[in-house]
């Protein structure tokens, strides 16, 4: 089955700087890659996804990009602000199946 | 639009007792619902997958016998943690989806689970 590794596991950068997290995948059939946002005690937020027709995505301050090939995908957060501190986690899944998670990084931007 | 929720937030129960969480896709009707297990300070673990009127998929590990799910109607689906035991303290989460959107998942604000 998939299994997609995450990295790093914590990550702190000063405001202002951006912040690139890094997830790799398994299964070449897997074709939908959200990230979400997750503060304590509160259920994920979907921020960015792709999918593997297209090789980057921008929303604002996060892009996602995409390698197929290589079968990765990372996370760009560009001008960080204290707000965007929080866990952050990929994940993968062919259409219609269930999603699989990284572990998880957790952000903290230092103002 | 693509609300859903969960009941209740948090719940403390005895060891020994069951506890049934519900999840409800508020505004728009479910093929599919997810239910998670998420341990402090670590990531989502899927326990089961659910499709309306037929059986839950459960993952390995997960006992099918201990956590019970239904999911009678496009719009709801439940989590019965029966016989209940301090280990099973975690953060349930649900999350609901529809094949003709592919793989997205909305999730519900989760359940607070302790067992004393």
């Amino acid at each position: 089955g998939e299994n997609v590794e995450q990295h790093p596991s914590t990550l702190s950068v000063q405001e202002g700087d951006s912040a690139v997290i890094k997830c790799t995948y398994s299964d070449s059939a897997s074709n939908y890659f959200p990230w979400y946002k997750q503060e304590l005690g509160k259920r994920p937020q979907l921020i960015i996804d792709i999918r593997s027709n297209v090789g980057e995505k921008k929303d604002q301050r996060i892009a996602v990009t995409l390698n197929k090939t290589a079968k990765h995908f990372s996370l760009h957060i560009t001008e960080t602000q204290p707000e965007d501190s929080a866990v952050y986690f990929c994940a993968a899944s062919k259409y219609g199946n269930k999603l699989v998670f990284g572990a998880g990084t957790i952000l903290r931007v230092k103002s | 639009g693509a609300v859903v929720s969960q009941h209740p937030s948090w719940v403390i129960c005895k060891s020994g007792t069951s506890v049934k969480i519900e999840c409800r896709s508020l505004d728009f009707q479910a093929t599919t619902m997810f239910w998670y297990r998420q341990f402090p300070k670590q990531s989502l673990m899927l326990m089961a997958t659910s499709n309306e009127g037929s059986k839950a998929t459960y993952e390995q590990g997960v006992e099918k016998d201990k956590f019970l799910i239904n999911h009678a109607s496009l719009t709801l689906s439940t989590l019965t943690v029966t016989s209940a035991h301090p280990e099973d303290s975690s953060f349930y989460i649900c999350s609901a989806g529809f094949l003709d959107r592919g793989s997205e998942q909305y999730f519900g604000p989760g359940t607070r689970l302790t067992v004393t």
